[in-house]
C-alpha cells in the first residue's frame, strides 16, 4: 500500500539552527500539507501546497518557515532559525485530489534545545 | 501500515438526520482518540475527543462512542446540519505518536 514517508523520524537541534524536514508524498498525489503537534496540544495546520506554490498557510507559518518541492518527489519544510517553541511533531500529508482522502506520514519529531 | 482506518471515503446525509462516521484501529495502546473536521481550504479544527478509559463522550450535537473490544469508534452528529459538510478525520494517539485516518467526506443535503 502506498504511503507517505518522512525523514528524519527524530531530529535534535540547537536554537537558531536551520532544520529541513523531508517528506515523500504518494507518487500520484498533487496536494501537499504540513501539520504540527506540540506535545500535549492539538494538531495545527501549517501550510498547503499545490502546483508548486503555497495555496494556504496559517498564522504559525511565518517568515521562518518555507516549503519546497525541489525535485518532483520530495516535499520539504524548512525552518530557518529554530526556536524552542518549534519543538513539535511535524506531519506531512498528501492527497490525490483537493478534497480527497488525506494520507499522513508518521511524523518527524523536532526537539530544539 | 494504516493503524487507523476510515473505510468510508464519503457519506451523504439528509439535513436533520443522524450522521455516523466510523473509524477502526489496530493499535490497542492508543490512549485517546480525536475527531477533527476540515472545511475546504482550511486547516483541521478540533471537534471532540475520547479517552481510552471511556466508552462515550458527548458535546452538544456530537457524540463519540468507543468500543475497545472491537477497536472501533464512531462519531454521531444529531441532527445533521448543512454546515457540518466537511471532511472528518479520526486520530489515534499514543504516548509519543499520532496516527491519522484518511478522512470521510460528509455532505449534509438541505
Amino acid at each position: 500500500e502506498p504511503e507517505v514517508t518522512q525523514t528524519p523520524s527524530h531530529q535534535v537541534t540547537q536554537m537558531g539552527q536551520e532544520v529541513i524536514l523531508r517528506c515523500v508524498p504518494i507518487s500520484n498525489h498533487l496536494y501537499f500539507y504540513w501539520y504540527r503537534q506540540i506535545l500535549g496540544q492539538k494538531v495545527e495546520f501549517l501550510v498547503s501546497f499545490y502546483n508548486n506554490e503555497i495555496s494556504e498557510k496559517s498564522e504559525i507559518f511565518d517568515d521562518q518557515f518555507s516549503v519546497e518541492r525541489p525535485d518532483g518527489s520530495n516535499f520539504t519544510l524548512k525552518i530557518r532559525s529554530t526556536k524552542l517553541e518549534d519543538s513539535a511533531m511535524y506531519f506531512c500529508a498528501s492527497s490525490e485530489i483537493e478534497f480527497g482522502e488525506l494520507f499522513f506520514g508518521e511524523g518527524s519529531r523536532l526537539t530544539v534545545l | 501500515d494504516q493503524q487507523v482506518k476510515q473505510n468510508s471515503p464519503s457519506l451523504s446525509v439528509q439535513e436533520g438526520r443522524i450522521s455516523i462516521l466510523n473509524c477502526d484501529y489496530t493499535n490497542s495502546m492508543f490512549d485517546y482518540f480525536l475527531w477533527y473536521k476540515k472545511y475546504p481550504a482550511e486547516g483541521p479544527t478540533f471537534l471532540i475527543s475520547i479517552s481510552s478509559i471511556k466508552d462515550k463522550n458527548e458535546d452538544g450535537r456530537f457524540t463519540v462512542f468507543l468500543n475497545k473490544s472491537a477497536k472501533h469508534l464512531s462519531l454521531h452528529i444529531v441532527p445533521s446540519q448543512p454546515g457540518d459538510s466537511a471532511v472528518y478525520f479520526c486520530f489515534g494517539a499514543g504516548a509519543n505518536n499520532l496516527f491519522f485516518g484518511t478522512g470521510t467526506r460528509l455532505t449534509v443535503i438541505p
